[in-house]
């Protein structure tokens, strides 16, 4: 399995730019996580789904930010407009969900840059 | 509420052991979970215990659990440079009805020093 595959890796835009992330989860897997890490916050959950319904968006920072599910193998997070306070390493993770245990497998990141 | 702590930092000289530890708030946490993330990469699964064990271990990992004190360790064996890395303690607090959110803590910086 090629694991958690995310689009771009880096990303550097300019203020007020829209941003889109994508995120193609492991086959089979029925949960995907979006997370952002920063130096200062450390790794934060922003939203995840659960068979490709938002379960919990309360880390979604403010409305500049959404995510969609169109199906289970393709999810993006989009910033509209981005702002230099964005700029962190953005994290995509998928599990298979079963109630007993919650094994989340990360993608390598996109690392944003906001100027 | 849930919390994991962990210590930022921890370092060791190469062929030591690393003890590396986290504690939890959630009783009800019935897997824990230690991640990797080396620099510039994703974080990677390293092990996990389920709370009904109090040690697992594989090849040179050993994890412990206190489930009085809610206390987790990561002991790294003939610690390596290349097991530089930050390394992630995380909880899954089963609440029941549809929450799948591990819980992760602000992971610990291990230089290894050769």
């Amino acid at each position: 399995d090629a694991g958690v595959i995310q689009s771009p890796r880096h990303e550097v835009t300019e203020m007020g730019q829209e941003v889109t992330l994508r995120c193609k989860p492991i086959s089979g897997h029925n949960s995907l996580f979006w997370y952002r890490q920063t130096m200062m916050r450390g790794l934060e959950l922003l939203i995840y789904f659960n068979n490709n319904v938002p379960i919990d968006d309360s880390g979604m920072p403010e409305d500049r930010f959404s995510a969609k599910m169109p199906n289970a193998s393709f999810s993006t997070l989009k910033i509209q407009p981005s702002e230099p306070r964005d700029s962190a390493v953005y994290f995509c993770a998928s599990s298979l969900t079963t109630g007993e245990g919650e094994t989340q497998y990360f993608g390598p990141g996109t690392r944003l840059l906001v100027l | 509420g849930e919390d994991v702590e962990q210590s930022l930092f921890l370092s060791v000289r190469e062929g030591d052991s690393s003890v590396i530890n986290c504690t939890y708030t959630d009783s009800s946490s019935t897997y824990l979970y230690w991640y990797k993330q080396e620099p510039g990469a994703g974080l990677q699964l390293l092990t996990y215990i389920f709370s009904n064990m109090d040690m697992k271990q594989d090849q040179r990992l050993t994890v412990l659990l206190n489930k009085k004190d809610k206390h987790l360790s990561l002991r790294i064996a003939d610690t390596q440079t290349g097991d530089s890395a930050i390394y992630f303690c995380a909880e899954f607090p089963y609440s029941g009805a549809g929450s799948y959110q591990l819980t992760f803590g602000k992971g610990t910086k291990l230089s290894v020093i050769p």
